[in-house]
């Protein structure tokens, strides 16, 4: 089904552990970003990425890494999960950078015990 | 720095008109959203304006810009219950890369 799908859609998980977190979309988009969100603070930019093998960091980058080899995936993990990182994260995509809508998954929700 | 600033919650009746508002920092954005978020849904854009308009009409959304003040309003008529959800405003500052900073989200409330 086309979309922009994220997987798992719930996670609980360790401190210390290394979790990865996917994103999946089927319409091509160039763009691809991950955010995070918690009350209080919105949806905060973790890392994008303008096209396959390009990623670029984003507002709150540390403890999570990103890669980009095919154009359809951009998967995050979190290295070694710290409960500050317990949130529900959002991926979402664009064709373009500017201008163009952002196309939202349906979040992932995590929590670091 | 970029900031993007909102009332956390409110409360109306079911027919009554909604404004809900924003303060954004950055006047170099480009683009001003309004996202809704309905409860265990991502994100879902509503509307957009371009930083050279005043102001964008669609159907019951009116989105206001005031370059002056870097304030963005979106207001609802006739708003209905299906229309509670979280509202988030989301500037875009830099051409071509797609980052948008993001308000910390109006809960809007209908009451029936």
């Amino acid at each position: 089904d086309a979309g922009i799908t994220q997987s798992p859609r719930y996670k609980i998980t360790e401190t210390g552990r290394q979790v990865t977190l996917m994103c999946h979309q089927t319409w091509s988009h160039s763009y691809m970003f991950w955010y995070r969100q918690d009350l209080g603070h919105g949806l905060r930019l973790i890392y994008y990425s303008a096209a396959a093998d390009i990623t670029d960091k984003g507002e709150v980058p540390d403890g999570y890494v990103v890669s980009r080899s095919k154009t359809e995936n951009f998967p995050l993990t979190l290295e070694s999960a710290t409960r500050s990182q317990t949130s529900v994260y959002f991926c979402a995509s664009s064709t373009t950078g500017d201008r163009e809508t952002q196309y939202f998954g349906p979040g992932t929700r995590l929590l670091v015990l | 720095g970029e900031d993007v600033e909102q009332s956390l919650f409110l409360s109306v009746r079911e027919g009554d008109s909604s404004v809900i508002n924003c303060t954004y920092t950055d006047s170099s954005s480009t683009y001003l959203y309004w996202y809704k978020q309905e409860p265990g849904a991502g994100l879902q854009l509503l509307t957009y304006i371009f930083s050279n308009m005043d102001m964008k009409q669609d159907q019951r959304l009116t989105v206001l810009l005031n370059k002056k003040d870097k304030h963005l309003s979106l207001r609802i008529a006739d708003t209905q219950t299906g229309d509670s959800a979280i509202y988030f405003c989301a500037e875009s500052i830099t051409s071509n890369t797609g980052k948008l900073i993001f308000g910390q989200g109006t809960t809007l409330q209908v009451k029936p």
